[in-house]
């Protein structure tokens, strides 16, 4: 199993549609989660932080759930800006350091 | 204004050269990494440095040789450069280092490297 799995996609919505994203996880120990924004020739940007009580930021909100092992992303009332693929990651301990370690993202197009 | 900045953003170079690669941040950052995105987009972890210090080393060629003159900067220098090197080399920096585990990444404008 990989250590962080994410649905490539593409994910084509309409603009105003709601969309979700799952990435799971290998390794259970691990200890901080993100989602990142890529858009196409550009770097990664952090998008929002991961927290166990779930965190919502406007129409973006993440949930972790460690029992399953996953962490989710919410967009809701998609705009044709959205349009980017999302990244997700996770940070698991290995020999005493913590390796942030990406998902391949999950490409997401949102039309008129 | 620039928190991550990257030089050269372009890199066309031939098989074997050797080439470097600079970093610098002002976010006053203690922790700073090299990725690299392949052309199938999967980004991966290749270094870290913590306050100069060399924390993290995923099973990179040696060819590769991070160094960071301060917590400020880190360079790369790739020798005798491959055909498959050739790929986006991304520079991070974050307030935490690896031992902490928590740390939100902020990254530079890449590097494009295409070796001939």
């Amino acid at each position: 199993r990989k250590e962080v799995e994410q649905d490539p996609g593409p994910f084509n919505v309409p603009e105003g549609a709601t969309v979700a994203f799952n990435c799971t996880y290998s390794n259970s120990a691990s200890q901080s989660f993100f989602w990142y924004r890529q858009d196409c020739r550009k770097e990664p940007k952090l998008l929002m932080s991961v927290y166990s009580s779930g965190n919502e930021d406007g129409r973006f909100t993440a949930q972790l759930n460690r029992a399953s092992q996953y962490i989710s992303l919410l967009i809701r009332d998609s705009k044709l800006s959205d349009s980017a693929t999302y990244l997700c990651v996770v940070i698991p301990p290995s020999g005493g350091s913590y390796i942030p370690t990406f998902g391949r993202g999950t490409s997401l197009i949102v039309h008129p | 204004d620039t928190a991550v900045s990257q030089t050269p953003k372009y890199l066309v170079t031939q098989m074997g050269n050797d080439k470097s690669i600079k970093c610098e941040q002002n976010l006053g950052h203690d922790t700073m990494y090299w990725y690299k995105q392949d052309s199938k987009k999967f980004l991966k972890i290749m270094f870290s440095y913590n306050n100069k210090e060399l924390i993290i080393n995923e099973t990179v060629p040696n060819r590769f040789s991070p160094k960071s003159p301060d917590k400020a900067h880190l360079n790369l220098h790739i020798n005798s450069l491959e055909l498959g090197d050739s790929a986006v080399y991304f520079c991070a920096s974050s307030h935490r280092g690896a031992r902490e585990g928590h740390y939100e990444q902020y990254f530079g404008p890449g590097t494009r490297l295409t070796v001939t």
